[in-house]
């Protein structure tokens, strides 16, 4: 069965520093992979899509994300860190008609 | 162009009570999947509504019902409410006949329900 895990719960990044949340795959086909955001109070909004068009993949605000099969990894980056980035982050994949979600990863932005 | 809204924003509700949420997809979608979010957890698939029928249901108690109207709004009831249904329920949207990876889901605010 496809999912994802997330590797750590929390990030603390200072302000103009990289961004990097990691998150790795389980699937037995080439997956679909999404990233989405949830800002305090609201819900989900889609960052960027995989669909294996390309394996770089840019996505909005300045995020983008690399499918790498042999690492089973879809890591989502920034090279610079805004205090509107801070938030949770989902990685997240298919399942038939569902998308399964990983545990979130906040992100702190120290200024 | 109108997103996905949910009402009402907050509920509180006692431990056996029944709860009704409400959603409306956003304009064009046709497609409407309910999610539970625990508090610190990612959210958790609760079904999906097509042609106003339930077209796939992830691991939830019969307790979660729910139905589409032919406008392509839904609702989402839970029975006999227990503690730990206490979430924020997210309603999504999108076109049904797309598939996710061409017709990701937009997301409404969602419903923080208190149960005490």
């Amino acid at each position: 069965a496809q999912s994802v895990t997330q590797l750590g719960s929390h990030v603390s990044v200072s302000e103009g520093a990289l961004v990097l949340l990691r998150c790795n795959y389980s699937s037995s086909v080439p997956p679909y992979l999404f990233w989405y955001v949830q800002y305090p109070n609201q819900g989900l909004q889609l960052l960027l899509k995989y669909t294996s068009a390309a394996t770089l993949v840019k996505g909005i605000n300045g995020f983008e994300a690399e499918f790498k099969k042999s690492e089973t990894s879809f890591h989502l980056t920034k090279p610079s860190a805004h205090m509107s980035d801070a938030a949770e982050y989902f990685c997240a994949t298919m399942g038939g008609f569902k998308t399964i979600f990983g545990a979130g990863t906040r992100l702190f932005v120290k200024a | 162009d109108a997103g996905v809204t949910q009402s009402p924003t907050h509920l509180i509700k006692t431990r056996g009570q029944q709860v009704t949420l409400r959603c409306s997809p956003k304009s064009g979608h046709d497609t409407v999947s309910w999610y539970q979010q625990a508090l610190g957890q990612g959210p958790q698939f609760i079904f999906q509504y097509y042609e106003e029928e339930e077209r796939q249901r992830g691991n939830f108690p019969d307790r979660f019902s729910g139905h589409q109207f032919p406008n392509y709004s839904s609702e989402l009831n839970v029975n006999a409410l227990l503690l730990g249904d206490s979430a924020l329920y997210l309603c999504a949207s999108s076109l049904g006949d797309r598939g996710l990876e061409n017709s990701p889901l937009h997301f409404g605010n969602g419903t923080r329900l208190t149960v005490t």
